[in-house]
């Protein structure tokens, strides 16, 4: 499997600020993820991040409150924008392993709006 | 809408029991399996796979498949305090490279 990490592990913000996460895993991967996990809920795909291209959204998450960028095979970052306090949530970003045809998490970044 | 449905619990079973965990799926076309465990405050990890009916053993773990039910289960034997965590099952259905969660089940181990 590979190993994926994501800055910053936690976070506290403030209220219409912006955070960037970062992910890079350790091998080069075609398909990367981010989800979010609200208090209490199961996992929410946000958006397929795409190399070279536009991330794929969906429903219910905009590239304008969620920026993701994809420079390269190992690394993704993604935004979230303009933050209120329902952004408040675990972030994970998330690799496709073709090997095993299924999917492995980075530590989660943990975000706290106020 | 495709679906994943597993009881939330919490389910209580003592040190040294088997746990039992279940997970139903909508799509009749799904072709793998996943249990994920999430310790509280920590990112899932993936514990068990299964893609062929009947069952797979890792460790203390043992995972069951019933396609022509759309049944997933996973066992836990000899249950430890340090398995007491939320398990999330997940299926994928072979498109797009998504998985389809459950809202996952939580497990509390009594010693």
């Amino acid at each position: 499997s590979a190993v994926i990490s994501q800055k910053p592990s936690r976070d506290i913000c403030q209220r219409g600020t912006s955070l960037t996460i970062q992910c890079q895993v350790d091998s080069q991967v075609t398909m990367m993820f981010w989800y979010r996990q609200q208090p209490g809920q199961s996992l929410t795909l946000i958006a397929t991040a795409n190399q070279g291209s536009e991330a794929t959204y969906e429903s219910g998450f905009v590239i304008d409150k969620f920026p993701i960028s994809r420079p390269n095979l190992t690394f993704s970052t993604l935004t979230v924008s303009n933050m209120s306090p329902e952004d408040s949530s675990i972030y994970l970003c998330s690799v496709w392993w073709t090997a095993g045809n299924t999917i492995y998490f980075g530590e989660g970044s943990w975000l706290t709006v106020v | 809408q495709k679906e994943v449905e597993q009881n939330s619990g919490p389910l209580s079973v003592p040190e040294g029991a088997i746990a039992s965990l279940n997970c139903t799926y909508s799509d009749r076309g799904s072709q793998s399996f996943f249990w994920y465990r999430q310790y509280s405050g920590k990112s899932p990890e993936l514990i068990m796979s299964i893609y062929s009916n009947g069952d797979k053993e890792d460790g203390r773990f043992t995972a069951q498949l019933n396609k022509a039910s759309q049944y997933v289960s996973l066992l836990i034997r000899d249950s430890q305090p340090s398995d007491s965590a939320t398990y999330l099952c997940a299926v994928y259905a072979g498109n797009n490279r998504k998985l389809i969660w459950g809202l996952g089940t939580s497990l509390a181990v009594n010693p």
